[in-house]
């Protein structure tokens, strides 16, 4: 079945530093993948996405590619700022199935 | 105007007790669903709707019983409350049942059972 791995946090950085959270699918058929973020006491909001092999994906500052090669679909940021503190979710679905979302990765922007 | 609006925000009951969370969306989409997110922030399918028609049914307890009376809304009804359904229940919703499509997510609701 589908699933999609993400790095384990929780991920500690100092504002303005360099931001990478790693996400690797397995998926049958051709799936849209998705960054979601979470924070604290809300609902997940759409980050980003990408449909397609070598799409990018970009909002806010945050970009991410699909890459069917490497089945990988890693979440950058060049600058972080305390207000990116969050949970973030790599996601992804198939036609006819539903979505599939990793486990999270806990990001901590410290000022 | 919000999009996914789910009511109540915080649930507190007794186990066994039973209660019901109601989820509207005024999107127009068709699809609707219900997430269970653990502490550990790990988010679980357990229903998706299309069209008032139930498409997804993932293994959840039969206390669990959603009912769409319509497009625009999905409740959930919990029976006999046990420990374990602690969590925040999420509803979501996309315009169609097909795999470009993001889903959006209403606010939660944290349910307590003590």
């Amino acid at each position: 079945g589908n699933s999609v791995t993400q790095m384990e946090g929780p991920v500690t950085l100092s504002e303005e530093a360099f931001l990478t959270i790693n996400c690797t699918y397995t998926a049958t058929g051709y799936p849209s993948l998705f960054w979601y973020v979470q924070y604290p006491g809300e609902g997940l909001q759409l980050l980003l996405k990408a449909t397609k092999a070598d799409d990018k994906g970009s909002n806010k500052g945050f970009e991410a590619t699909y890459r069917k090669e490497t089945t990988s679909f890693h979440l950058e940021k060049g600058s972080v700022q305390v207000s990116d503190s969050a949970v973030y979710f790599c996601a992804l679905s198939t036609y006819g199935q539903n979505f599939v979302f990793g486990p999270g990765t806990r990001l901590s922007v410290l000022p | 105007d919000t999009a996914v609006s789910q009511t109540p925000k915080y649930l507190v009951t007794q186990m066994g007790n039973d209660k019901s969370i109601k989820c509207e969306q005024n999107l127009g989409h068709d699809t609707m669903y219900w997430y269970k997110q653990d502490s550990k922030k790990f988010l679980k399918i357990m229903f998706s709707y299309n069209n008032k028609e139930l498409i997804i049914n993932e293994t959840v307890p039969n206390r669990f019983s959603p009912k769409s009376p319509d497009k625009a809304h999905l409740n959930l009804h919990i029976n006999s409350l046990e420990l374990g359904d602690s969590a925040v229940y999420f509803c979501a919703s996309s315009p169609e049942w097909v795999s470009s499509y993001e889903q959006y997510f209403g606010p939660g609701t944290r349910l307590t059972v003590t």
